[in-house]
């Protein structure tokens, strides 16, 4: 069993829907990431948070440490919002090292 | 931006055969670390460095050497290439601990 959970594993939505994908994690940590990854493509970075909830435009993730549960929401989605999204934890300590989900594969459609 | 630079990006090896594939940041970012990605899994350590110097292993090292003589660079090699090391291998870099990783593209291997 992955210690970073996250559902579901693929999510077809059409253009302009709203989308949530979660994440859930088994001990305490450090800090949560939200990754995307477009098709053959790089890493982005997209949140590092530890707690509450960001906003960055359409994007909106929120954390809640008592629960060990983060989700990713994206606002009026859109074509170009396709991409695997990927979850990953700090763990704490002096090494950085993050455990990561295995992703969310989002496909929107026009 | 340069941020973080992989090479090469494709690489077909025999088995047996050794390589080095290279990560460069020019963000002055103490920490670097080496992943693979796998269809189904997540992506995995295999190798990081806090700073110049200093490297330890990940969750799957065997069948992989890092050196990080200089703050830039962080090549990692391949010491004999086994078919189970194909696969798609991430470098990352960040300024401090719980900061955010930057990604290069990525180097997808094949081993034959």
């Amino acid at each position: 069993k992955n210690e970073v959970e996250q559902s579901p594993q693929n999510l077809t939505a059409q253009e302009g829907e709203f989308i949530t994908i979660n994440c859930s994690y088994s001990v305490g940590i450090s800090a949560l990431h939200w990754l995307q990854q477009h098709p053959g493509g790089g890493i982005v970075s997209l949140f590092m948070l530890s707690s509450g909830k960001k906003k960055h435009g359409r994007l909106i993730a929120t954390i809640n440490i008592q629960e060990k549960h983060s989700s990713l929401h994206i606002t009026a989605s859109h074509p170009r919002d396709s991409a695997v999204y990927i979850c990953a934890v700090n763990y704490g300590g002096a090494t950085n090292k993050l455990i990561f989900g295995t992703g969310t594969l989002l496909a929107v459609q026009p | 931006n340069a941020g973080v630079t992989q090479t090469p990006k494709f690489q077909v090896l025999k088995t047996g055969q050794s390589m080095t594939l290279q990560c460069a940041q020019d963000m002055n970012h103490e920490y670097m670390s080496w992943y693979r990605q796998d269809p189904g899994m997540g992506l995995r350590l295999i190798h990081y460095s806090v700073g110049a110097g200093i490297t330890d292993q990940g969750e799957v090292p065997n069948g992989y050497n890092v050196s990080r003589s200089t703050t830039e660079d962080f090549p990692l090699r391949l010491l004999s290439a086994a078919p189970s090391q194909t696969s798609v291998y991430f470098c990352a870099s960040s300024w401090a601990l719980n900061q955010p990783q930057h990604f290069g593209d990525g180097t997808r291997l094949s081993i034959l």
